[in-house]
């Protein structure tokens, strides 16, 4: 499969507690893309890498958050001291160089969240 | 900030019953318009981008079209295969798709 692959798929965690996730893009893709969704509600940006480099920020990513992507390949999404409210989907998309012009996301199957 | 906004929120069809699902957008410097489809559980996987206002896209039983303020998906003659969330995505810079809430639309046999 050459799809956008995510680890876990599903993560079940107390409150308070560390969790990562993990994002595997298709390997030409040098764009990188982290979303949050909740139910009834369509994707959130959270975060973008053009290689290794992180470009953007959302004001949703509170400094619990921190997201890499060393050597420009996987990613991970880290939250720390988890807390009710991080509960959702969280997303990864990869895309081609856009040469200026939106691109196709390819969106993985996303890792879901529970914070009990 | 970037609005997008879908309705119905939800479309119940019986097999065979065309329909439309609308898109209505308030963004600064349009460079695209996306409609996604989203299965439960799954992410979503990208359909059409509509570049500018008069275009039109078509796969199979999906025509997309856009105008200046809304875009629109009709959907002709839909089979049970159809019945998913479809998300409506505006790009407005070279990166960050800002999405709506979704159409979720469930077609019956």
């Amino acid at each position: 499969d050459t799809g956008v692959s995510q680890n876990p798929r599903h993560k079940i965690t107390k409150r308070g507690q560390n969790v990562t996730f993990r994002c595997d893009p298709i390997s030409e893709h040098n764009r990188l893309y982290w979303y949050r969704q909740t139910l009834g509600q369509g994707p959130e940006f959270l975060t973008y890498f053009q290689n290794e480099a992180q470009l953007e920020k959302s004001r949703l990513l509170s400094d619990r958050f921190s997201a890499e992507r060393p050597k420009g390949s996987f990613s991970t999404l880290e939250i720390q001291r988890t807390e009710q409210g991080d509960s959702a989907m969280y997303l990864c998309a990869s895309s081609l160089p856009s040469g200026g012009f939106p691109g196709e996301l390819f969106f993985g199957e996303g890792s879901r969240l529970t914070v009990l | 900030e970037d609005q997008v906004t879908q309705s119905p929120e939800a479309l119940r069809l019986q097999e065979g019953e065309s329909s439309s699902l609308n898109c209505s957008y308030t963004v600064s410097g349009l460079r695209g318009l996306f409609w996604y489809r989203q299965d439960p559980g799954k992410g979503p996987e990208f359909l059409f981008t509509l570049y500018s206002a008069g275009e039109e896209k078509e796969k199979e039983r999906l025509k997309a079209t856009l105008t200046k303020k809304e875009s629109f998906l009709h959907i002709t003659a839909p089979k049970p295969e159809d019945s998913a969330t479809y998300l409506c995505a505006v790009q407005a810079n070279d990166y960050k798709l800002s999405f709506g809430a979704g159409t979720t639309v469930t077609v019956r046999a």
